[in-house]
């Protein structure tokens, strides 16, 4: 255990289904980030969110859409998705987004089926 | 933009023996940091060993190690008396120094197999 909670683990939903990955963290850390794993693929960085502040949005298309309201809490809604979207959405912390000495701490991951 | 290459897609390694997984990055930064991720089939990614770029002295973790060669942009992870615990995905990440944000970039991971 990282200190870094996901739920749901798995989740299977309809292209215009409308639901939310949660993550949370226990580590007392200010930086949160969503990352999408796709098969054969190196992982993308999606969102940073440093002391409740989106400061990273990486060309992320707007079906999905962060939400980070307060450091311990992280969720990623999604709307309207593509099959291509399928993927492990990981959930990371780190204490600082900012700092020299970072290290990030990953959640188990949602794994996304869109049908 | 920073690049990080993992050119072995599998490895195999009989058990309490001895593998390098390789990774090379490119960057035109001198301060960095480097890392090493193990993702096992639990989906979990855990950290397993990090390096700072101004430390020319390799980062040791049990029985983790890091080759670390700076002017060669390669950094690779020895994994000695191998368990069969260490079966899993291996990630190397990049991290820029420049206190820019926490953005990682990561290879595309390396399979290691331990055999019994």
């Amino acid at each position: 255990e990282t200190g870094v909670t996901q739920t749901p683990r798995h989740l299977v939903m309809g292209m215009t289904n409308k639901k939310s990955l949660k993550c949370e963290q226990h580590l007392g850390h200010n930086a949160m980030y969503w990352y999408k794993q796709s098969a054969k693929k190196p992982l993308e960085l999606m969102f940073v969110y440093n002391f409740k502040e989106q400061t990273e949005n990486n060309s992320v298309p707007s079906r999905f859409s962060p939400e980070c309201p307060n450091s311990s809490h992280l969720f990623l809604h999604l709307h309207t998705l593509q099959p291509e979207d399928s993927a492990l959405y990981l959930c990371a912390s780190s204490q600082d987004g900012g700092g020299v000495r970072e290290t990030q701490y990953f959640g188990p991951g949602t794994r996304l089926l869109v049908l | 933009a920073q690049t990080v290459t993992q050119s072995q897609p599998e490895m195999s390694v009989q058990e309490a023996e001895t593998v390098t997984l390789s990774c090379t990055y490119d960057t035109s930064e001198s301060d960095y940091y480097l890392f090493w991720y193990k993702q096992p089939p639990s989906r979990q990614m855990i950290l397993v060993i990090r390096q700072e770029a101004y430390k020319q002295q390799n980062a040791t973790e049990n029985r983790f190690s890091v080759n670390f060669q700076k002017a060669a942009k390669s950094f690779s992870l020895k994994i000695s008396d191998s368990q069969l615990g260490d079966a899993a995905m291996y990630f190397c990440a990049y991290r820029s120094g420049d206190n820019a944000g926490n953005m990682l970039t990561f290879g595309g991971g390396t399979r290691l197999m331990v055999k019994p």
